[in-house]
């Protein structure tokens, strides 16, 4: 069974420090993996979307990676400010799983201004 | 497109009453998922459909809960007889294949909720 992790549970960083957010999971065997941001009391929003196939993928002063032999993803975002404090939950769309995705518990991010 | 629209945003019920959520997905999406999220168990899908016929329910809880979708536009989740322990945030996405190949993107995109809270 697939199961997704995300380490650390919170962060609190200064503004302007670069963000790191890790995300593992246990088997390789995958279709992709997503990132997603959640506000308080909102849905989710997609971030960034790798293949399979693919390393990275970049979206202004966001920056995902994606490492499957290994069952890692990194999400990079750069000169983080005050309005990137939110939720953060990667998710993985196993092979054997449909059309489902497993998701992490998510990394509750602060960027103190 | 207005995004995915969910009613009612908040709900609150005495434990042994019916609830019924709903749900109307992106137009042209094809998948519509019924996600849960609670402190405890983070977020759980419940049930998916394609074209509107259920295609895996294995998430959804027990007997007390059950998903409709009787047209592309508009799906019910419904709790009868509803307990405490089904307080929680309950999510609606909608997804759409991408040149009919279950590999390629499909970002799913999330409702804002329904916050039910079961007394």
């Amino acid at each position: 069974k697939q199961e997704v992790t995300q380490i650390p549970a919170a962060l609190s960083v200064p503004e302007g420090e670069n963000l790191v957010l890790n995300c593992s999971f246990t088997d390789s065997a995958i279709y992709n993996l997503q990132w997603f941001r959640q506000d308080p009391g909102k849905g989710l929003t997609s971030l960034l979307l790798i293949q399979s196939s693919q390393r990275e993928q970049t979206s202004g002063r966001l920056n995902a990676s994606l490492d499957k032999s290994s069952g890692r993803s990194t999400l990079y975002i750069a000169a983080s400010q005050p309005g990137d404090s939110a939720t953060y939950l990667c998710a993985v769309r196993p092979k054997a799983a449909g059309n489902k995705l497993t998701f992490g518990g998510g990394t509750r991010v602060l960027v103190k201004p | 497109d207005a995004g995915v629209i969910q009613s009612p945003r908040h709900e609150v019920t005495e434990m042994g009453q019916e609830v019924t959520l709903r749900c109307k997905p992106i137009s042209g999406h094809d998948y519509l998922f019924w996600y849960r999220q609670t402190m405890m168990r983070g977020l759980e899908l419940l049930i998916y459909f394609n074209n509107n016929v259920p295609i895996d329910d294995s998430g959804m809880p027990e007997d007390r809960f059950s998903a409709k979708m009787p047209n592309a536009s508009f799906s019910t989740l419904k709790i009868q007889p509803s307990e405490p322990r089904d307080s929680a945030v309950y999510f609606c996405a909608s997804s759409r294949l991408a040149g009919g190949r279950l590999s390629l993107s499909d970002t799913q995109y999330f409702g804002p909720g329904t916050r039910l809270t079961v007394l």
